[in-house]
């Protein structure tokens, strides 16, 4: 009964790199949220996604980043060109399809060098 | 956008004694939630609050969802080295909603 699971749990990019981080929600969740705590900060929303939609996307920022969880596979958060305040730690977190119970993932920590 | 104030910010206390921190906002929320984070781990929900007035606890912790809707408290009793993490709140506005606001934290770090 494996829960929400991210990978890479670190992920080291220069400058002007692409990042991709991961999430497999947990078995029998379809709906997936990103959510990005910057240090010493509380998480801060990003995307909420169903199987190929997305459902909110207000807080991602209008550029260099993207999210998609595709009808087989992980979701996937993709930030192009990363620059140093890109840093930070990004949660996944799935629900089911009733309700909005969240599990959150162990997270991906980026560090942009 | 919405904000939600968490105090204090850290706090060092001796192994058995209780802690009490709070969160506040100037919205009205529908649902409130108390995690804790270990270091390098994810949040674990550890109380959820559905109505405003509700006590509820969980073993040494007890949270409450204050009575104006914009506030909750979370105690912990007799506290143990393991208690060491982050707490944080995090709100629903609307009953429903998806979108959780959540605090800045609270850095408890508990003294053998």
């Amino acid at each position: 009964n494996a829960g929400v699971m991210q990978n890479p749990r670190h992920l080291v990019r220069r400058r002007g790199q692409e990042a991709r981080l991961r999430c497999s929600p947990m078995k029998g969740h379809s709906h997936v949220y990103w959510y990005r705590q910057l240090p010493e900060e509380g998480l801060k929303f990003m995307v909420y996604l169903q199987k190929e939609n997305i459902i909110d996307e207000s807080g991602m920022p209008k550029e260099r980043f993207s999210a998609e969880f595709p009808k087989e596979g992980p979701s996937i958060l993709r930030i192009q060109q990363v620059v140093r305040g890109d840093s930070a730690a990004y949660f996944c977190a799935s629900s089911p399809p009733i309700g909005f119970r969240y599990t959150f993932g162990s997270g991906t920590r980026l560090t942009v060098v | 956008g919405q904000q939600l104030n968490q105090s204090p910010q850290s706090m060092f206390i001796q192994e058995g004694e209780d802690v009490s921190m709070n969160c506040t906002s100037s919205s009205i929320f529908n649902t409130w939630l108390w995690y804790k984070q270990d270091p390098g781990e994810g949040p674990v929900l550890l109380i959820a609050l559905y109505k405003a007035g509700e006590l509820t606890s969980n073993g040494r912790l007890t949270a409450q969802f204050g009575i104006t809707r914009k506030d909750s408290f979370l105690n912990i009793s007799a506290s143990i080295p393991s208690d060491v993490g982050i707490y944080f709140c995090a709100g629903q506005l609307s009953s429903g909603t998806y979108k959780y606001i959540f605090g800045t934290g609270t850095r408890l770090k508990v003294l053998a």
